[in-house]
């Protein structure tokens, strides 16, 4: 079956503190993509990254960084030195066949 | 920004009506998605499309259809509405070789 599981439903944090959101995801495909989007107070969802299967290359983008583990089927994001502009609900995603399956989210609150 | 409308961006209606929402992309992407989003449920893909004409069900496509004749336009209508489908729902285009998806500004639709 495809699914993805994002356990921590709400996190919270201080400003300035690191937090890790978690993504686990299950797959029949050899071959799939995994995504993170964020979706701020506002409601639009904006595409964060891309990260396919045969990469498993951790990627750092400015306070941002994501850990792929294959092994564990884990596709982890961490917010360094987070800021109030971090807090939103982030959603973790995988691709299954032509169909992409997101995960429940964790929302994620800064606390100034 | 993907050039992705949607309309309306907010609907009431009654119970038992048809409901049609419309997804425009000016980009010519050939993959677009319906997806609607819960509570607790995350994003859950309705239907999806691989070109004009060319559609193909999702995880919860029960009381949906959808049509796609031309390129730029996907529509998906609610046949007769229920108080089940009150949803935020979000339109989605694929972004080819890339596998991403860039999503519109969503429709908030309550059913009475």
């Amino acid at each position: 079956a495809q699914k993805v599981t994002q356990a921590q439903t709400e996190i919270s944090v201080v400003e300035k503190e690191d937090v890790t959101l978690d993504c686990v995801y299950e797959t029949r495909d050899t071959t799939y993509y995994l995504f993170w989007y964020k979706q701020p107070p506002s409601g639009e969802l904006v595409f964060l990254i891309r990260r396919n299967s045969f990469d498993e290359q951790n990627e750092i983008s400015g306070r941002y960084s994501w850990n792929f583990q294959k092994s564990t089927s884990s596709f982890n994001f961490t917010i360094t030195a987070s800021q109030v502009v971090d807090s939103a609900v982030y959603f973790c995603a995988s691709t299954g066949g032509n169909q992409f399956y997101f995960g429940t989210g964790t929302s994620l609150t800064v606390i100034p | 920004d993907a050039g992705i409308t949607q309309s309306p961006r907010h609907k009431v209606t009654e119970t038992g009506t048809p409901v049609t929402l419309r997804c425009h992309q000016t980009e010519n992407h050939r993959y677009m998605y319906w997806y609607r989003q819960d509570p607790g449920h995350g994003l859950r893909l309705i239907h999806y499309s691989y070109g004009v004409k060319d559609t193909d069900k999702g995880e919860v496509s029960d009381g949906y259809s959808v049509s796609r004749s031309k390129t730029e336009d996907f529509l998906l209508t609610l046949e007769s509405a229920t108080s089940s489908q009150t949803s935020v729902y979000f339109c989605a285009i694929m972004v080819s070789g890339g596998y991403e998806q860039y999503f519109g500004p969503g429709t908030r639709l309550t059913v009475t």
